[in-house]
């Protein structure tokens, strides 16, 4: 079975300094990994998704994430942090076979000081 | 296009009573999906429609849950009797086709069991 694991429970950066949020997954062949955002009381939304293409993976807001096969990881970047990034995020592998679902991790809760 | 509709957003209840949540996918959305998340855990699936039938319900625990989609549309998850350890957010996903790998969520039903 497909897993991820996210290194940091939480993160906390200044405004205007990079994120750097960490997953590694574990997977038997190539997998689709995903990076979803959850603000308080809304719901999970998109921001990239890796499926075998290109390695970097730009998303929504200044996001991006690079798929490093040799290291297992799916690691999330943003350059600049704004306060509006506060948020939960999920990185989330695809189980593909009979099953098809989404499996997410532990997440990580990003804090941003002013 | 609108997205997916869940109701109500919180609900309380005390233990050993029943509760239902509604959802309404994407318009055309063939895969529908239920969530379960418990505070500070990331999402675990409960169960997976295809149209109206069930595609994965492995997750689901079918002593006190039970989910149903019986036009293709809309779909409603029911606990009963509710547990202490069923509070979490119920999430409500839905995708295009099966294989899509990308799916798009609801805001969620907060349930709080007493």
């Amino acid at each position: 079975a497909q897993s991820v694991t996210q290194l940091d429970s939480h993160v906390s950066v200044s405004e205007g300094t990079p994120v750097l949020l960490r997953c590694n997954y574990s997977s038997s062949y190539s997998p689709s990994l995903f990076w979803y955002v959850q603000h308080p009381n809304k719901g999970l939304q998109l921001l990239l998704k890796y499926t075998s293409a290109a390695t970097l993976v730009k998303g929504i807001n200044g996001f991006e994430a690079e798929f490093k096969k040799s290291e297992t990881s799916f690691h999330l970047t943003k350059p600049s942090a704004h306060m509006s990034d506060a948020a939960e995020y999920f990185c989330v592998v695809f189980q593909g076979g009979g099953r098809r679902a989404l499996t997410f991790g532990s997440g990580t809760r990003l804090q941003v000081q002013p | 296009e609108a997205g997916v509709a869940q109701s109500p957003r919180y609900k309380i209840i005390e233990k050993r009573q029943s509760v239902a949540f509604w959802c309404n996918p994407i318009s055309g959305h063939a895969t529908l999906y239920w969530y379960q998340q418990i505070l500070g855990q990331g999402p675990k699936l409960l169960i997976q429609f295809q149209n109206n039938g069930v595609v994965d319900d492995s997750q689901l625990p079918k002593d006190r849950f039970s989910a149903e989609r019986l036009k293709g549309v809309d779909s409603t998850l029911k606990i009963q009797p509710a547990k202490l350890e069923d509070s979490a957010v119920y999430l409500c996903a839905s995708s295009p086709v099966t294989g899509e790998e990308t799916q798009y969520f609801g805001p969620g039903t907060r349930l709080l069991v007493l």
